[in-house]
């Protein structure tokens, strides 16, 4: 069945650096993929979204690949800083079709100042 | 304005209680969802609604009935309610339902049944 991974142990870094997560799926060839955001006691927020003929996709300092080989999207946050610090989720299309989105459990990013 | 609202936020209840939930979009989409987030924090869909056409009814017990009044409402009652309901509630919305479309969530109503 369809299953999406994202790393569950949080990710601690120095404001200024760039931070990187993951998103690996199985059992699945998605036509795209999305980030999302969620802070604490909030609904997510859309980010970006990448298909799957886009190898990269850019928007201000956020940047996510998309390797259909590798069954893998990163999402990369440069120059971090502190308000950065949330929940980043993946989410795709269902493989059973019907419309749906599958969410990843999400990583969560700390950023330090 | 806010885009997607939900009514209430918290909501604390005893086993066996029946409640609703309320949701209205101001976004003028067409399609309207149900998501519940666990404690561990996975976000799960249980009812799309596109036009006020049930089109998502994912395997959730029947204690749990969707109702969509116009496109701009979705509402969600819960009968006969258990320790296991408790969760986050989220109410989003979309354009429509092609693929790829963004969601726009609301703030969550938090469940606890005592």
């Amino acid at each position: 069945s369809q299953k999406i991974e994202q790393n569950s142990e949080a990710l601690n870094i120095q404001e200024g650096k760039t931070a990187t997560l993951t998103c690996n799926y199985t059992n699945y060839s998605p036509a795209y993929l999305q980030w999302y955001r969620q802070d604490p006691g909030r609904g997510p927020v859309f980010l970006l979204l990448i298909r799957e003929n886009e190898k990269e996709k850019r928007k201000e300092r956020l940047k996510v690949t998309f390797d259909t080989t590798l069954k893998q999207s990163l999402f990369h946050i440069t120059a971090s800083q502190p308000a950065d610090s949330a929940t980043y989720l993946c989410a795709l299309p269902s493989n059973t079709g019907g419309f749906k989105t599958i969410f990843g459990a999400g990583t969560r990013l700390f950023v330090k100042a | 304005d806010t885009a997607v609202s939900q009514t209430p936020k918290y909501l604390v209840t005893q086993m066996g209680n029946d409640k609703s939930i309320k949701c209205e979009q101001n976004l003028g989409h067409d399609t309207m969802y149900w998501y519940k987030q666990d404690s561990k924090k996975f976000l799960k869909i249980m009812f799309s609604y596109n036009n006020k056409e049930l089109i998502i009814n994912e395997t959730v017990p029947n204690r749990f009935s969707p109702k969509s009044p116009d496109k701009a409402h979705l509402n969600l009652h819960i009968n006969s309610l258990e320790l296991g309901d408790s969760a986050v509630y989220f109410c989003a919305s979309s354009q429509d339902l092609q693929g790829g479309e963004t969601q726009y969530f609301g703030p969550g109503t938090r469940l606890l049944v005592l």
